[in-house]
This record gives structure tokens, C-alpha cells and sequence, in this order.
């Protein structure tokens, strides 16, 4: 099946650690965003990247970091300078065709708790 | 500056009633488009629709139906006859101008349809 696969679901962190949040995609889209959900809120844009070994800063990118080294994976670590990490965070993908505009898809979202 | 503005945060329907969602948006550019996306329960984003700032027909899909009057700078998402599935945070969203292709969210209006 095609689609956006976040893993874990559920992860659970302690103050002071790094936690990696996965994404893989198998839509062959060029785009790959993560964005933040916080209860009652939208979503926010931490960091995104339109093709492999680039990445650009989003409206909350600190205390984040990122890589894509293949056009599939947009892994998304959440560091220890984040202070308030715990959220629902979601990746997404979306081709670039004409630039803007293209509509972007969600995988299922993973929660992050820090205890 | 661009925003989406959700005024409704939650609506309660019983089930079979119309029930219309409320979105207006800011931004200065004169290409742009708007999304709608549904979050149920389990957390993923459902893409809806897509629209472009030079398309103002309206669009009807089964029991979903989308105004857009760009006078009033309004997107509003009508469900007729609605179900207990329709129960779910629905988001309106604004994709900036330019080669970034990033959405602004509205805050999400969550809606609870009663059996």
C-alpha cells in the first residue's frame, strides 16, 4: 500500500534524552515536512525538505533536527534543548510540481510524552 | 501576514442534521489555495479538498459541500445530514505563495455528532 508510515505510535522520553521519530514514505514525493500538534492548537511546521540532503527551518525548528539522506526517510529527532517536547507530531509529503500549492499528506502521527 | 481563523472551536449536532464549518483566511498574495482536512480519533489527517484561488465554483462530493466566496475571504465546509463518523477535528488550511508549499493551519474546529 502506499502511504506515509511514522513510527513509533507511542514513544516515551525522559528529560535529558534524544528520542528519533521515524517517517518513510512510498509515494516518491519530493517534499517531507514534520509539523507539531499541541492539544486545541493547529498544527505548526518545525521542518521540511524538497529533496535529499536539504532541509529548511520551520516556524519551530528549535530543539530539532532533521536529516534526509534518501528521498524516503525524514527522520525527526527531538533533542534535550526542546523544552517542552511532549506533543503529537505528524510527518507529511507532497510532490513539488509547479512549486507551490500541492496537496500535502499525513501519515498517522506519533506521541511523544516526556516523563 | 497570512492566518486561518477557525472562530467554532466545538459544535454538537444529533445525527442527521446540516451542519456548516466556518473558515476565513488572510493573506496578501493573489495565488493561493485552501485545504480542508478531517483528524478522527486516531490522529492521522484526512485530506478533503483543494482549492485554488482562481476556482470559486463550489464543490459538492456526496455530503460534503464547500463554499468559497473570496469577497468575504470565507471557505466554509457544509455536511449535510450528518453522521456519527463525520465526529472528528476538521482543519482549514492556506498554502503560502512561492516554491515552499507550506500550509498554515487553522486551530481545528472539533465536531461531535450525536446519535
Amino acid at each position: 500500500d502506499g502511504g506515509i508510515t511514522q513510527s513509533p505510535k507511542y514513544l516515551f522520553r525522559k528529560e535529558g534524552q534524544n528520542v528519533t521519530l521515524s517517517c518513510e514514505q512510498n509515494l516518491n514525493h519530493d517534499a517531507m515536512y514534520w509539523y507539531r500538534q499541541d492539544p486545541g492548537q493547529g498544527l505548526r511546521l518545525i521542518y521540511y525538505s524538497q529533496i535529499v540532503n536539504d532541509f529548511q527551518k520551520g516556524d519551530i525548528a528549535e530543539g530539532y533536527s532533521v536529516s534526509r539522506e534518501k528521498k524516503e526517510s525524514f527522520p525527526l529527532t527531538v533533542t534535550s534543548a526542546q523544552k517542552n517536547p511532549t506533543a503529537f507530531y505528524l510527518c507529511a509529503s507532497s510532490a513539488l510540481r509547479g512549486g507551490t500549492g500541492n496537496t500535502i499528506y499525513f501519515g498517522e502521527g506519533s506521541w511523544l510524552t516526556v516523563v | 501576514a497570512q492566518k486561518v481563523t477557525q472562530a467554532q472551536t466545538e459544535i454538537s449536532v444529533v445525527e442527521k442534521e446540516d451542519v456548516t464549518l466556518d473558515c476565513v483566511y488572510e493573506t496578501r498574495d493573489t495565488t493561493y489555495y485552501l485545504f480542508w482536512y478531517k483528524q478522527p480519533p486516531s490522529g492521522e489527517l484526512v485530506f478533503l479538498i483543494r482549492r485554488n484561488s482562481f476556482d470559486e465554483q463550489n464543490e459538492i462530493s456526496g455530503r460534503y459541500s464547500w463554499n468559497f466566496q473570496k469577497s468575504t475571504s470565507s471557505f466554509n465546509f457544509t455536511i449535510t445530514a450528518s453522521q456519527v463518523v463525520d465526529s472528528a477535528v476538521y482543519f482549514c488550511a492556506l498554502s503560502e505563495a512561492g516554491a515552499t508549499n507550506k500550509l498554515i493551519f487553522g486551530t481545528g474546529t472539533l465536531l461531535a455528532v450525536q446519535p
